[in-house]
């Protein structure tokens, strides 16, 4: 069974900037057009980046997509109070099949 | 503006059956693939089910396979799931997702705000 992993917890100053990844148990996820979403505590999930890279309507452009290495990467530069949330990855696996990571709680202090 | 609201959640016995739905508005639904995705209160998200635009292709993560079916109404711009052998580890909010695009490899853009479904005796 696949496993898409992220980092289970992260913190990052405000105004600074954070790099969250997202990972297969083995091999890369580059083909796997990995997309990024964000759920504050309490909320509906939202839409940040998808096909690796593209911002959603509305999403400010803090917020980048990107590969480093074997891994999909969620850049967020000049972090804010309210970014502070669960982040979760997604990977398309084939056959209409897709697949969460375990998400990743952001602090901002 | 794109709005998705489900209902048909609530309190089920194991074993029982639920239908929920997804009532769509602010875009073309027939012309968009459509998911549901699940989160169990306090954990992560889960992928559940997809179905392209025409209901050509439909997929399922494997711990709902057999048990679970989507469908779509695109005349009512509405989609489905219907439940069934439900279990204690279904409880969860089931969020309507709508796809960027007509077919299931392309990714979610746009959500609802769930319904909580709890599967207990």
């Amino acid at each position: 069974q696949t496993v898409v992993t992220q980092e289970p917890s992260f913190s990052v100053s405000p105004g600074g900037t954070v790099t969250l990844t997202c990972g297969l148990s083995s091999g890369s996820v580059s083909t796997y057009f990995p997309s990024w979403y964000q759920q504050p505590p309490g909320q509906a999930p939202r839409t940040l980046i998808y096909s690796t890279n593209t911002r959603s309507s509305g999403v400010p452009d803090r917020f980048s997509g990107s590969i480093l290495g074997n891994k999909a990467a969620l850049t967020i530069t000049g972090a804010q109070a309210d970014d502070e949330s669960n982040y979760y990855c997604m990977l398309y696996m084939g056959s209409g099949i897709w697949v969460f990571g375990g998400g990743t709680k952001l602090t901002v202090l | 503006e794109v709005h998705l609201v489900e209902s048909g959640g609530g309190l089920v016995q194991p074993g029982r059956s639920l239908r929920l739905s997804c009532a769509a508005s602010g875009f073309t639904f027939g012309d968009y693939a459509m998911h549901w995705v699940r989160q169990p209160p306090g954990k992560g998200l889960e992928w559940v089910s997809g179905i392209s635009w025409s209901s050509g292709t439909i997929a399922y993560a494997e711990s709902v396979k057999g048990r679970f079916t989507i469908s779509r109404d695109n005349a009512k711009s509405s989609l489905y799931m219907q439940m069934n052998s439900l279990r204690p580890e279904d409880t969860a909010f089931y969020y309507c997702a709508k796809a960027s695009r007509w077919e299931l490899p392309y990714p979610i853009d746009h959500w609802g705000q769930g319904t909580l479904v709890t599967v207990s005796s």
